[in-house]
């Protein structure tokens, strides 16, 4: 299995550019979540979703949709980058609700 | 909200030194989880405990429901400990509305391990 993959590793958008931030798992979880983290800051919830067709917000969900339309991809989009979205960004997945999670290699992005 | 204070921030040891890294959170908890981020950025889950103590290999952790507070222990450290700690909780009133999969994540303790 490769557990949980992100594509791409790094991203450099200008101000205004959109782009789409993928992850795929294949361990048939059904939960999965999108997070950002900030130098000096713990991990920060921004959407997560409990299965195909079912997403929600979380604690920073302002500039950021996302879509699970199969169990294996929940990819998260940047519609109008801001230099407030540089981060790195990481999915995560679990198999039960109060399971442990996995996460991705994580994606550097930077908007200047 | 949860709010989870890890100490210290850094910590700097010699190896084979004996580490211990806290965690602290302020309102009931579902579980507990540590996780470990290495310098390139990957994170991985190293526990996930509800009450008790869980030992894996050299590490150890422990938690105390009652007192809201969790540590994680190394033995005999390793360079190659060295790498970022954090501490998440789930669930229990006041974190992300009691959801059990919903994490709140401390701000990591930095752990350098010198040979």
């Amino acid at each position: 299995n490769a557990g949980v993959t992100q594509t791409p590793k790094f991203r450099i958008l200008k101000i205004g550019q959109s782009m789409t931030l993928q992850c795929t798992q294949d361990m048939n979880h059904n939960y999965m979540y999108w997070y950002r983290q900030d130098p000096g800051m713990g991990l920060k919830l921004i959407y997560y979703s409990v299965g195909a067709g079912i997403t929600d917000k979380g604690e920073v969900p302002n500039g950021y949709n996302v879509s699970r339309s199969t169990t294996e991809d929940f990819p998260l989009r940047l519609e109008l980058a801001a230099p407030s979205q540089t981060s790195v960004y990481f999915c995560a997945s679990s198999l039960a609700q109060s399971g442990g999670q996995f996460f991705g290699p994580g994606t550097r992005l930077t908007v200047l | 909200k949860n709010e989870v204070e890890q100490s210290p921030q850094n910590l700097t040891a010699q190896e084979g030194e004996f580490i211990t890294i806290n965690c602290s959170y302020s309102v009931g908890i579902s579980a507990l989880h540590w996780l470990q981020q290495h310098p390139g950025g990957g994170i991985v889950s190293l526990f996930m405990l509800s009450s008790g103590k869980k030992k894996h290999g050299r590490l150890i952790a422990t938690i105390n429901i009652q007192e809201k507070h969790s540590s994680l222990h190394i033995t005999a450290s390793h360079p190659r400990d060295s790498a970022v700690y954090i501490c998440a909780v789930s669930g229990g009133m006041g974190n992300s509305g009691g959801s059990n999969y919903k994490l709140t994540f401390g701000k990591g303790t930095l752990l350098t391990v010198n040979p």
